[in-house]
């Protein structure tokens, strides 16, 4: 099975250019969490959905950062305008929330981010 | 409120000595634990979790974790360290009733000397 599935997988872009990222959740799965890895904060939750809805978005770091969930099968995470600030390791992950609500997430590949 | 503590940022080894990596957790109702290691360039991997009944539980990899529910703590364990098992280890806690949210820690970087 297919796990999540995050492009693009490195990604350099200058301060100001506008920033897309996309991730594929695993089929079935109904939550989707939006995570941003560094090394002076590690890692940090930006937002999560539950059925393609945004739950929590208060660990998205400004206006700047926007989410959209717009199906159960795909979701992008926009940064316009970008920042150096913003460089960091971007992570999707998914997990079914359902039944006894016992499962696990599962992490995407991640998206590194350069801004220059 | 929710967390997670992992006290120690770098754990060193020797090849075949038993290794243990601490978490410590709070919450406020029954945890669900969870232990995820991550390769460099990669993401994380899920490595074993605990939801109830025996405070010992096994996963992936030949590792282990012990729940512990009076000292709060969730520590990751191998009996023999491979210089492979070289990562970072996350912990993380979920409230078994609140919703969805994972709480991880700070990780902690595992090297394993030959």
């Amino acid at each position: 099975d297919a796990g999540v599935i995050q492009s693009p997988r490195h990604e350099v872009t200058e301060m100001g250019q506008e920033v897309t990222l996309r991730c594929k959740p695993i089929s079935g799965h109904n939550s989707l969490f939006w995570y941003r890895q560094t090394m002076m904060r590690g890692l940090e939750l930006l937002i999560y959905f539950n059925n393609n809805v945004p739950i929590d978005d208060s660990g998205m770091p400004e206006d700047r950062f926007s989410a959209k969930m717009p199906n159960a099968s795909f979701s992008t995470l926009k940064i316009q305008p970008s920042e150096p600030r913003d460089s960091a390791v971007y992570f999707c992950a998914s997990r079914f929330r359902g039944g006894s609500n016992t499962g696990e997430l599962f992490f995407g590949e991640g998206s590194r981010l350069t801004v220059l | 409120a929710q967390s997670v503590a992992q006290p120690e940022d770098q754990v060193n080894v020797a090849e075949g000595n038993p290794l243990t990596v601490k978490c410590t957790y709070s919450v406020s109702g029954n945890p669900y634990l969870f232990w995820y290691v991550q390769y460099p360039n990669r993401g994380l991997q899920f490595l074993l979790k605990y939801i109830t009944g025996d405070n010992l539980v096994k996963g992936s990899y030949g590792f282990e974790a012990e729940f512990n529910k009076s000292q709060t703590s969730f520590h990751l364990k191998k009996p023999s360290a491979l210089v492979s098992d070289s990562a970072l280890y996350f912990c993380a806690v979920r409230e078994w009733n609140t919703g969805n949210q994972f709480y991880f820690g700070t990780g902690t970087s595992l090297t394993v000397i030959p």
